[in-house]
């Protein structure tokens, strides 16, 4: 599969613990960018990075919310101590080093705090 | 904020007729882009319209930019069924790669 890989689909969590979201982007991407959706609303803009680095974050949590993405492997949202104003559907897309041609998105991770 | 806005926030036509959806954003981009989100999925991308462009065509889309009025519109002609769901523009900041999102206009077009 060419696309934009997220897992998991659905999370479920108690307040209090630690949600792991994860995104791979597509083949040839080095641009990922992590968006957050409530129901019934658009997406806000959360983090974009490139290989090792974070270009912007002005969009995340000061605090519980970090996001990486190494040299190896998927790029990771990861939320400490949920509370359930956290719940919310989670996209990750990515681009190459240009986005003119537009941002090819995954299908996100629904995540639910109990 | 950078992020636009999507008017109507919703729209029900009938099969066959147009859909006109508007988009206003508040500060300089280098280009505006139309995303669409079924329910429930990742949003793809349908158009891109460069600053220095006016009007853009796509298969049935239609896509107008006037930035002195900081404002898009799209049209979809010939509705189809297949065609309900919200649709976004975004906006990137010059000289940034992130897009901001509206806030949509939800589609439904009656069979």
């Amino acid at each position: 599969n060419a696309g934009v890989m997220q897992n998991p689909r659905h999370l479920v969590r108690r307040r209090g613990q630690e949600a792991r979201l994860r995104c791979s982007p597509m083949k040839g991407h080095s641009h990922v960018y992590w968006y957050r959706q409530l129901p019934e609303e658009g997406l806000k803009f959360m983090v974009y990075l490139q290989k090792e680095n974070i270009i912007d974050e002005s969009g995340m949590p000061k605090e519980r919310f970090s996001a990486e993405f190494p040299k190896e492997g998927p790029s990771i949202l990861r939320i400490q101590q949920v509370v359930r104003g956290d719940s919310a559907a989670y996209f990750c897309a990515s681009s190459p080093p240009s986005a003119y041609y537009g941002y090819t998105f995954g299908s996100g991770t629904r995540l639910t705090v109990v | 904020s950078q992020q636009g806005e999507e008017d109507p926030q919703a729209l029900s036509i009938q099969e066959g007729e147009n859909a006109t959806m508007n988009c206003s954003y508040k500060t300089s981009i280098n280009n505006l882009q139309w995303y669409r989100q079924n329910s429930g999925r990742g949003l793809v991308h349908l158009i891109l319209i460069r600053s220095n462009e006016r009007e853009k065509h796509s298969g049935r889309l239609r896509v107008t930019l006037d930035t002195s009025k900081k404002s898009s519109s799209l049209l979809i002609t010939a509705s189809r069924a297949a065609d309900t769901a919200s649709y976004f523009c975004a906006t990137d900041g010059t000289g940034a790669n992130n897009l901001f999102f509206g806030t949509g206009t939800r589609l439904t077009v009656i069979p």
